[in-house]
């Protein structure tokens, strides 16, 4: 299966703090993907990191991905209480996307 | 511009009832995608349309659901004879075409079904 899962399943931070969720996969991939979703709707889209590609930055988002250990991560610097929302990652290697139960990432202001 | 629109935002119905569920993908996407979330969980993936292309129907859990597109406009996911198991949250994306699958979805704010 594609799906991903995301580690840990709940973190909670101060504001100011960074925070850092994981995900592994298990099959191979062409890219993936990191979600957002707010009060259990409004999935956003954060980033997208190809295969060939080890790191991204996007604002104070920072993912990294290594495909020979089927794990990315994603790095939220300098939290915000407005960052308090699920995180999903989705694997990809087709339109299908395939989200795991997440990330519930609580900043506490 | 608009972003993608779902309609209704909540749907209550009783057991066995049909309910048809709306989504307005955003102007010029081509691809459209159907999700289902169920409470606390991920995204099921249920079916995909792109243009003229015979819809990816993997997704689809029973018979009881079907979902059409008109063209690259609406789409309206259907559940005839509604199950409890069936009360999720329904969730549309749109994209442009996906190239070997890298590509942003641009999600609905979804519509929750409540089946009782």
């Amino acid at each position: 299966s594609q799906q991903g899962e995301e580690d840990p399943q709940a973190l909670s931070i101060q504001e100011g703090e960074n925070a850092t969720m994981n995900c592994s996969y298990k099959t191979s991939i062409n890219n993936l993907q990191w979600y957002r979703q707010n009060s259990g709707r409004g999935l956003v889209h954060l980033i997208l990191i190809r295969s060939n590609e080890r790191e991204k930055h996007s604002g104070r988002l920072r993912v990294t991905l290594d495909t020979s250990k089927k794990s990315s991560s994603l790095l939220i610097t300098a939290s915000r209480a407005a960052d308090t929302a699920s995180y999903f990652c989705a694997p990809s290697s087709s339109y299908k996307l395939i989200f795991g139960s997440g990330t519930r990432l609580l900043v506490r202001p | 511009g608009a972003g993608v629109s779902q309609s209704p935002s909540n749907k209550v119905t009783e057991k066995g009832k049909d309910v048809e569920l709306r989504c307005d993908p955003i102007s010029g996407h081509t691809a459209l995608y159907w999700y289902r979330q169920r409470l606390g969980q991920g995204l099921e993936f249920l079916i995909y349309f792109q243009g003229n292309s015979a819809p990816d129907k993997s997704g689809l859990p029973s018979d009881r659901f079907s979902a059409e597109r008109t063209g690259e406009s609406v789409s309206t996911l259907t559940i005839q004879r509604t199950q409890q198991e069936d009360s999720a949250v329904y969730l549309c994306a749109s994209s442009t075409v996906p190239l070997q699958g890298a590509v942003e979805q641009y999600f609905g704010p979804g519509t929750r079904l409540t089946v009782t």
